[in-house]
């Protein structure tokens, strides 16, 4: 079983500024790897896939990078609406979720 | 545009099995993987498995011997049960179509509760 460490566990950025969350994976997963934000009392919403690719109507502040088994999910400018979980998940074999990154209000 | 929405029991008792719907509205349940997420109250998500139309499966390995899910594509629903349930099953259950590219759209949830 693919196992994914996200990090940190909890991001405290200021409104305005760039935040960088990681995901590694425990064997390489090539480019299968979707980014997730949760909103508390909602249902994940599909950000970034294939790594690097945005889901339709994601606005271009999200950027995803990396393959293999690292990963980076950049948010480059916090608005109020981004503060929120973010998940990975690999889908090369089968699908695993990282225990997931809280971005919070600093 | 494609809508998901889970039904099933809110409360299932010990060690018996937990069964939930997922209806598709908005488009076909063709051609697309059809995916099982969990999330236990403040934690993360759980990825139990998917199933093609075809009725191809792949489960969590740590789930596997508990899981069975099932399509039918004549009602655009697809179905899971868990069985010999605990406490530990208890979560918020999604549904969500798997197009090979992550998951998307999601449904709501469902809380699934097992307690006697």
């Amino acid at each position: 079983e693919i196992v994914m460490t996200q990090s940190p566990a909890t991001l405290s950025v200021s409104p305005g500024e760039r935040a960088t969350l990681s995901c590694r994976a425990s064997q390489s997963v090539s480019s299968n790897l979707a980014w997730y934000q949760q909103k508390p009392g909602q249902a994940p919403r599909l950000l970034i896939y294939g790594a690097s690719t945005r889901a339709t109507g994601i606005p271009a502040r999200f950027s995803g990078s990396g393959s293999g088994t690292e990963f980076t999910l950049t948010i480059s400018s916090l608005q109020s609406e981004d503060f929120a979980v973010y998940y990975c998940q690999q889908y090369n074999n089968r699908g695993t979720f990282g225990q997931g990154t809280k971005v919070e209000i600093k | 545009q494609v809508q998901l929405q889970e039904s099933g029991p809110g409360l299932v008792k010990p060690s018996e099995t937990l069964s939930l719907t997922c209806t598709v509205s908005g488009g076909s349940i063709s051609s697309y993987y059809w995916s099982w997420i969990r999330q236990p109250a403040g934690k993360g998500l759980e990825w139990i498995g998917r199933i093609y139309t075809s009725g191809s499966t792949n489960y969590n390995p740590s789930l596997k011997s508990r899981v069975t899910m099932s399509v039918d594509t004549s009602k655009n629903q697809f179905s899971l049960k868990l069985s010999s349930v605990t406490a530990a099953d208890t979560a918020v259950y999604y549904c969500a179509r798997d197009s090979g590219m992550g998951a998307s759209p999601w449904g709501q949830g469902t809380l699934v509760t097992v307690s006697s």
